[in-house]
Order: structure tokens, then C-alpha cells, then sequence
């Protein structure tokens, strides 16, 4: 069954400190990967799609990048504002349905 | 361009009690879907319409919930009767429905459902 996993669970940074977010992922024949922010009380707002390894994709202080069995999302001098849950999910099988990683909570203070 | 809506935001009825989310999907997409997320847990996914015909609901958890997506426009998804377990929040998602970005998903602001 395909999974995704995402590391770590909860993440606090200082303003301006970079990190990167993981999301590992078990998919036979990968057709997208995909990375969302969620903020509370709020629906996933997508960010990201990223096709295959090697791609990388840029928005902001944001950058996702693929490799065949994993993803990263480099957030680089962060601000407070950027303090959301970060999703990953990848398509389930031949279908659309979309297997979610539970998320990273990130934190960013002043 | 409006995204997709959800109504209502929230919802808090009684075990027994019955329930109706309703979703509009982004003007133009065929495609839409319905995911849950139980507290503590991974957003799951539930049901997908493709127009007004469901092409996938292999992640719905029993008979007691109903979806239907009439004219291919908004969905409702009925919970009839709600049990405890039902509790949780339900979103909606829609997306193309082909070309290279049709499995972008842009989801709703959800609906809380708490059944006390």
C-alpha cells in the first residue's frame, strides 16, 4: 500500500533560521508529489507539484525538491508568517485519490 | 475566481442526528472529492466524482454516508444517522479534468462536524 511519512512532526525555528521539511514516500509509478500548507482552521492551500526526481520547484522562501524516494521542502530565512502545518500527499494507484503524510508543524518565532 | 466553498463551516449535532455538508467545487472542474481528517489522524480520502458519476468511493466508511453530485455541479455528502466516530473535519477538493494539471487538487475550507 503506498504510504507517505513526513519528518519531523513539529518544527520550531527562530526568524531567519533555514531547515528543510522530509516527506518519504512508497509509490509504484510516482505521477506527481504534491505540497500543501494548512493553516489552522483552514483548508490545505496548495503550494507545489513536483513530476519526477531531479525537479525542483520555487515560491518565496519556499523550495521543493525530488528525489525517487523522497521530498524535501527547504524553507530558507523564514518568517513568523510561514508558521503553518506543511502537508505532502502523493496519487494513490492508477486513481486521483490523493494518500496524505500526517504533516509537519512549523513554527517560526521573532 | 472564486475557490471551492464549503457550507457549513460548522456543525454540531447529536449521535443519531443526521447531517448534510454541501461543497462547490471551482467554476470548470469536473473533478471533485471529498477527504475527512479525524483528530490526530492523516486527511483520508472518501469519495470522487468525476461530473455527476462516482468514479471512486473505496474510502467510504459505511453505508451511512451518502454522496451525491447532481448535474455535475455542487455535491452534498449526508451523514445519516451520525455516530461519534463520524466526528471530525470534512473537506472538499476539486480539480480539472485532464490536461497535465488535473491532478491538482485545490481543496475547501472544510466543515467541523462534532456529534456529541
Amino acid at each position: 500500500e503506498d504510504q507517505v511519512t513526513q519528518s519531523p512532526e513539529a518544527l520550531r525555528l527562530q526568524e531567519g533560521e533555514s531547515s528543510s521539511l522530509n516527506c518519504s514516500y512508497t509509490v509504484s509509478g510516482l505521477r506527481g508529489l504534491f505540497w500543501y500548507r494548512q493553516d489552522p482552521g483552514k483548508g490545505p492551500e496548495f503550494l507545489f507539484t513536483l513530476y519526477s526526481a531531479g525537479e525542483e520547484k520555487e515560491k518565496e522562501r519556499l523550495k521543493a525538491t525530488l528525489t525517487k524516494k523522497e521530498s524535501f521542502l527547504h524553507i530558507t530565512a523564514p518568517k513568523p508568517e510561514d508558521s503553518a502545518t506543511y502537508l505532502c500527499a502523493v496519487p494513490q494507484g492508477g486513481g486521483n485519490k490523493l494518500t496524505f503524510g500526517t504533516g509537519t508543524q512549523l513554527k517560526v518565532e521573532l | 475566481e472564486a475557490g471551492v466553498t464549503q457550507f457549513p463551516s460548522h456543525s454540531v449535532i447529536e449521535k443519531g442526528q443526521t447531517v448534510t455538508l454541501r461543497c462547490d467545487p471551482i467554476s470548470g472542474h469536473d473533478n471533485l472529492y471529498w477527504y475527512r481528517r479525524v483528530m490526530g489522524k492523516e486527511i483520508k480520502f472518501l469519495l470522487h466524482f468525476v461530473k455527476e458519476s462516482k468514479q471512486d468511493e473505496s474510502g467510504m466508511p459505511n453505508n451511512r454516508f451518502l454522496a451525491e453530485r447532481t448535474g455535475g455541479t455542487y455535491s452534498t455528502l449526508k451523514v445519516q444517522p451520525a455516530e461519534l466516530e463520524d466526528s471530525g473535519v470534512y473537506f472538499c477538493a476539486s480539480s480539472l479534468l485532464a490536461g497535465g494539471s488535473s491532478l491538482t487538487q485545490y481543496f475547501g475550507p472544510g466543515t467541523r462536524l462534532l456529534v456529541l
